[in-house]
């Protein structure tokens, strides 16, 4: 089974309000990513947990706060968000982080911003 | 930094081999992946060359010379649902993958 799990799939949130995006993968999988990508362009990588600890953080804003409750799940906090971070967000996972060119992508969570 | 460079689009007919090249600059190396992406979906893994050479899965191949930071990712027997966007990715340092700009193959009858 190599499915990552993503909700919700669609979220459309004002610039006040706060949200969540969710994140599961069961192949136990110890390395966890999230990225975000603009229409026609790459991904853009935000945040890397690996074995449940922050590894690295792309120098994204604050309003963006990444978190892992367990080996499974990966959450993206989303506050004061504003317009131009509308974008799909999309989950990833890898066996470790020493097989990172091996990733599994969720379906995304495609996110406007209003 | 990182930086990778592959072409913007390539067309080809259905049944034809097309092959995508990427070539990369890097500090660190791990490795170079290759990712399909059709419109509206998630990229999906494809293949991965950590050391030179040619990997083969089914009717994909990818290629990787480190002496040359160079890559290309080899389609055969093209089908009609190959028609999506292709990125190579550069594995830095551990945790660390950037993505090209992407390549859009168009596969016609």
């Amino acid at each position: 089974d190599t499915e990552v799990t993503q909700t919700p799939k669609h979220l459309v949130m004002g610039m006040t309000n706060k949200k969540s995006l969710k994140c599961e993968q069961h192949m136990g999988h110890r390395a966890m990513y999230w990225y975000k990508q603009k229409a026609k362009k790459p991904p853009e990588l935000m945040f890397v947990y690996s074995y449940e600890k922050l590894s690295i953080n792309e120098s994204v804003p604050s309003r963006f706060s990444p978190e892992c409750p367990n080996s499974s799940l990966l959450n993206l906090h989303l506050h004061a968000l504003q317009p131009e971070d509308s974008a799909l967000y999309l989950c990833a996972s890898s066996q470790d982080l020493g097989v990172t060119g091996e990733q599994y992508f969720g379906p995304g969570t495609r996110l406007t911003v209003t | 930094g990182q930086s990778l460079e592959q072409p913007s689009e390539v067309t080809a007919v259905e049944g034809a081999i097309v092959q995508i090249n990427c070539t990369y600059q890097t500090s660190g190396f791990y490795g170079l992946s290759w990712y399909q992406q059709h419109d509206g979906g998630a990229p999906t893994f494809l293949s991965y060359n950590a050391l030179d050479g040619l990997e083969e899965t089914g009717r994909f191949s990818s290629f990787l010379s480190r002496s040359d930071s160079y890559g290309y990712l080899l389609l055969q027997e093209l089908q009609m649902k190959d028609s999506a966007s292709y990125f190579c990715a550069l594995g830095t340092n551990a945790g660390k993958s950037t993505f090209g700009d992407g390549t859009t193959l168009t596969v016609k009858p």
